[in-house]
């Protein structure tokens, strides 16, 4: 079955850098688009990025947009979100999210990981 | 952006009830609508696409509709199981996707 697994989360001073992982299993990686959705504590869903199942198009949310990088490496099944200029409010958890069609992005989440916690504060 | 607003934030209903909780997009985004379950803890998980599809697993108790701008989420029949937070969101402005707010059911 479809398992996505996050890792990197941890505890990071304003502005600095953080790179999570997420690795894919169970699906034909390089076949799906997939994205990045976060929850700060207490707090709603908030999507943060985007990546083509080619990882030839992204797209972020502006709150992000300038200090975040998505990108994959599908030969080795993995997803990867670059966060730089960490700010306070940047703290959630971050999830990866599998989109359901292949090849072409619907934009909803099929399928989701457990999440990994980011936490910025000095 | 397209705004999703959700109501209400919070209910409390009993074992059985019928539960509705409504989504309004601050334009039309036709039926591309999509509605999660998340409990305390956990991922979300999806529950209905494309405004009414019941994702595969679900229970049938679980149903949703709308087209436009106006969008319903019913429970038929409240379950202690169904005590989580909803989410709706919308994806007719891909890669530009927007959540409601929640709506935490809790039991009464």
């Amino acid at each position: 079955q479809v398992q996505l697994v996050e890792s990197g989360g941890g505890v990071v001073q304003p502005g600095g850098s953080l790179r999570l992982s997420c690795a894919g299993s169970g699906f034909t990686f390089n076949s799906f688009s997939m994205h990045w959705v976060r929850q700060a504590p207490g707090r709603g869903l908030e999507w943060v990025a985007f990546i083509r199942f080619d990882g030839q198009n992204t797209f972020y949310a502006e709150s992000v947009k300038g200090r975040f990088t998505m990108s994959r490496d599908n030969s080795k099944n993995t997803l990867y979100l670059e966060m730089n200029g960490l700010r306070v409010e940047d703290t959630a958890v971050y999830y990866c999210a599998k989109d359901p069609h292949y090849y072409d992005a619907r934009g909803y989440f099929h399928q989701w990981g457990q999440g990994t916690l980011v936490t910025v504060s000095s | 952006d397209i705004q999703m607003t959700q109501s209400p934030s919070s209910l409390s209903a009993s074992v059985g009830d019928r539960v509705t909780i409504t989504c309004q997009a601050s334009q039309d985004i036709d039926n591309l609508l999509s509605w999660y379950q998340q409990k305390p803890g956990k991922a979300p998980k999806l529950l209905i696409y494309d405004a009414s599809n019941l994702e595969t697993g679900v229970p049938s108790r679980f149903s949703g509709s709308g087209s436009g701008t106006d969008f319903t989420f019913t429970i038929r029949s409240l379950q202690p199981e169904d005590i989580a937070t909803y989410y709706c969101q919308q994806y007719y402005s891909l890669p530009e996707l927007t959540f409601g707010g929640g709506t935490k059911v809790e039991m009464k």
